[in-house]
């Protein structure tokens, strides 16, 4: 699986769009880009993927570069219950091989 | 539906003890997993079961054994455990589509257990 960099850590405000970014530039074009996150203690939480055109759903949308070599989370308005670690991982779908989590980007969105 | 239930969801052992930590799916899914994350890092995979009636080893299998009893549950064991394995572990179950590459995980609330 490709090698990704996230950002260690970033803040946000409450009711603003939260950016987290992503760079995997070694991605295959049979690999996918996930994103989970961790909120405290908890088991990880899926919340979206894609592999090449631009992806959203009721959490957050997932814009992915046309070279497909980073990519951008948006969570379009923060709450307090955002706040977690959100990992980044380039994976081929169907494998049923593991994820990758790397460290993530603690995401802490403020009042 | 409860999704990926884990019992139990704290545990303290002395060395040497053994355990079995179990988790179930209500997701009919083919695939399920056994991850361990450590203080500060991300999540390790130990052992995996593509389908029923088959397991895999992952990163960190040393010092564990697991059975996949059903298409429902999978087992994680402890043989003789060490302080090493003090951890939380995680339990996840992915539907395993290859032909739709619908392969998301979903993971359990995680058991906490110390090794003294």
């Amino acid at each position: 699986d490709a090698k990704t960099t996230q950002p260690t850590s970033m803040d946000c405000a409450e009711g603003r769009a939260a950016n987290l970014p992503c760079n995997h530039s070694t991605i295959s074009g049979n690999e996918y880009v996930y994103w989970y996150r961790q909120i405290h203690s908890q088991g990880p939480q899926y919340i979206i993927h894609g592999l090449k055109n631009n992806e959203t759903n009721e959490m957050a949308s997932l814009i992915i570069t046309e070279d497909r070599k980073s990519s951008t989370l948006i969570l379009p308005h923060a709450t307090l219950r955002d706040t977690a670690v959100y990992y980044c991982i380039v994976r081929v779908a169907g494998t049923a091989s593991k994820l990758t989590f790397g460290t993530g980007t603690r995401l802490q969105v403020t009042l | 539906n409860a999704g990926v239930t884990q019992t139990p969801k704290f545990q303290v052992l002395k060395t040497g003890q053994s355990m079995t930590l179990q988790c179930a799916q209500d997701m009919n899914h083919n695939s399920m997993y056994w991850y361990r994350q450590d203080p500060g890092m991300g999540l390790r995979l130990i052992y995996y079961s593509a389908s029923e009636g088959t397991t895999d080893k992952g990163e960190v299998p040393n010092g564990y054994n697991v059975s996949r009893l059903n298409k429902r549950e999978f087992s994680l064991r402890l043989e003789s455990a060490a302080p090493s394995q003090t951890s939380v572990y995680f339990c996840a179950s992915s539907e395993h589509r290859t032909s739709t590459f619908r392969d998301t995980q979903y993971f359990g609330p995680g058991t906490r257990l110390t090794v003294l």
